[in-house]
């Protein structure tokens, strides 16, 4: 069964420090991966697609088929960064909903 | 810019009522979703749908059920609220496929008594 697992309930770190928001997923075919932020007091909101290999808010994610990985990595925190992060899987090809991880909310310590 | 409207930001209503949350979408989207957002257990899907009058069972329907009559709304009902459906509702809405990318309402918090 496809499954995405976050096993950080809370990540702390200093402003300026580096971060890591981890996940793993469980899926036999070929995976899409995305990361899901919802900020306080907003809505829950599209940060960033494996696919796009793009970076957002200094943000990136690198898909690790080998280690069926997915973190979310970001040189030097911010204050603003902190939220809840959500990974997600595309649970299957064309039209199917994604599944969704436990989530890991990130505080950045000024 | 995606509008999802819930109607409701909070209810609070008694255990055994029929209860009905409701979530409209303004850009034509075919793709409607309700989740539920548990501290600790993330977003669980409840009911989807991807045309009117079409719905599809999530990961938890038991005791829920969904209308679709039009395209731009898709509407969540506890058919008889209990104490455990005490949660954060989220309705969600994409274009696909794929759904990639998902449109959230800013949720309707439920408290049944």
């Amino acid at each position: 069964a496809q499954r995405v697992t976050q096993p950080e309930k809370l990540l702390s770190v200093f402003k300026g420090a580096p971060v890591e928001l981890k996940c793993n997923y469980s899926y036999s075919g070929s995976p899409e991966l995305f990361w899901y932020v919802q900020y306080s007091r907003q809505r829950l909101q599209l940060l960033l697609r494996h696919i796009s290999r793009e970076s957002i808010k200094g943000f990136t994610a690198d898909l690790n088929k080998g280690e069926t990985s997915f973190h979310l990595k970001k040189p030097f925190a911010q204050e603003e960064d902190s939220a809840m992060y959500y990974c997600a899987l595309n649970r299957g090809s064309g039209n199917t909903p994604l599944v969704f991880g436990k989530g890991t909310r990130l505080s950045v310590i000024a | 810019d995606v509008k999802v409207t819930q109607s409701s930001r909070y209810l609070v209503k008694r255990t055994g009522e029929k209860v009905f949350l409701e979530c409209v979408q303004d850009m034509d989207h075919e793709n409607m979703f309700w989740y539920r957002q548990d501290p600790g257990l993330g977003l669980r899907l409840i009911y989807f749908s991807y045309d009117v009058k079409m719905k599809e069972k999530g990961d938890i329907p038991e005791g829920y059920s969904v209308s679709r009559e039009k395209k731009e709304r898709f509407s969540l009902i506890l058919e008889s609220a209990s104490t455990n459906q005490t949660s954060m509702y989220l309705c969600a809405s994409s274009t696909g496929p794929p759904n990639e990318k998902l449109f959230f309402g800013s949720g309707t918090q439920l408290s049944v008594l």
